[in-house]
């Protein structure tokens, strides 16, 4: 059984940063960040080979996100900063076989609100 | 930036064959994948690589691609298919994931 366990919800003030973390083994994989805000589709934020010390952000959040990896622990991160209203939505990481283009195995999702 | 095109509802009765399809320039050269998420659940891996299951997924669910479109096809659907679909691709021209904008599958 595959397990990815994210940190809880957080509620922030716009114009802040806020700091997610998945825990899982990074040991030849890469873990993804998708968002979904409320009601809306899939969206990818970035990933992470650990192993590789590679990082893949989109255009979208490019200059805005920062992903990391502490492989002694087996977590990943991904920060978010500039928060405004719309970047509410949940938050999931998501395990990669790396080369594989798919995502396997995801985290519970973190619900991120961003809110005055 | 890569897109991929899905309709944004299908309807099927119990019983019958679901089929949800899923378009992009030159999707025949990408390897595509198809999730299941259902309300308030994290989307779920259901085929790989254009037509594998992963273990654990009925043999009901299958996928195909044809020149430019993939097609995720649910044979004998049950009420608990109910869910939004989602393909997605490797976009190796700009380095990104890309997601379909899913379809939301309804067991009448």
């Amino acid at each position: 059984q595959v397990h990815l366990v994210q940190s809880g919800a957080e509620v922030k003030k716009p114009g802040s940063s806020v700091k997610v973390s998945c825990k899982t083994s990074v040991r030849s994989y890469a873990v993804n960040w998708v968002r979904q805000a409320p009601g809306q589709g899939l969206e990818w934020v970035g990933r992470i080979i650990p192993m590789m010390r590679i990082t893949d952000y989109a255009q979208n959040f490019q200059g805005r996100v920062t992903i990391t990896a502490d492989r002694s622990m087996n977590t990943v991160y991904m920060e978010l900063s500039s928060l405004v209203s719309e970047d509410t939505a949940v938050y999931y990481c998501a395990r990669e076989i790396v080369g594989a283009t798919r995502l396997e195995s995801w985290g519970q999702g973190t619900l991120i609100t961003v809110s005055s | 930036s890569y897109v991929l095109t899905q309709p944004p509802s299908v309807s099927v009765a119990p019983g019958q064959t679901a089929m949800i399809s899923c378009g992009g320039y030159n999707l025949g050269s990408k390897p595509l994948h198809w999730y299941q998420q259902k309300p308030g659940q994290a989307p779920v891996l259901v085929v790989y690589d254009d037509s594998d299951r992963p273990s654990g997924i009925p043999e009901r669910f299958s996928g195909s691609k044809s020149g430019d479109t993939a097609t995720l096809t649910i044979s004998r659907v049950e009420a608990g298919d109910e869910a939004d679909y989602y393909c997605q691709v490797w976009d190796s021209n700009s380095d990104e994931v890309v997601f379909g904008g899913g379809t939301k599958l309804t067991v009448l």
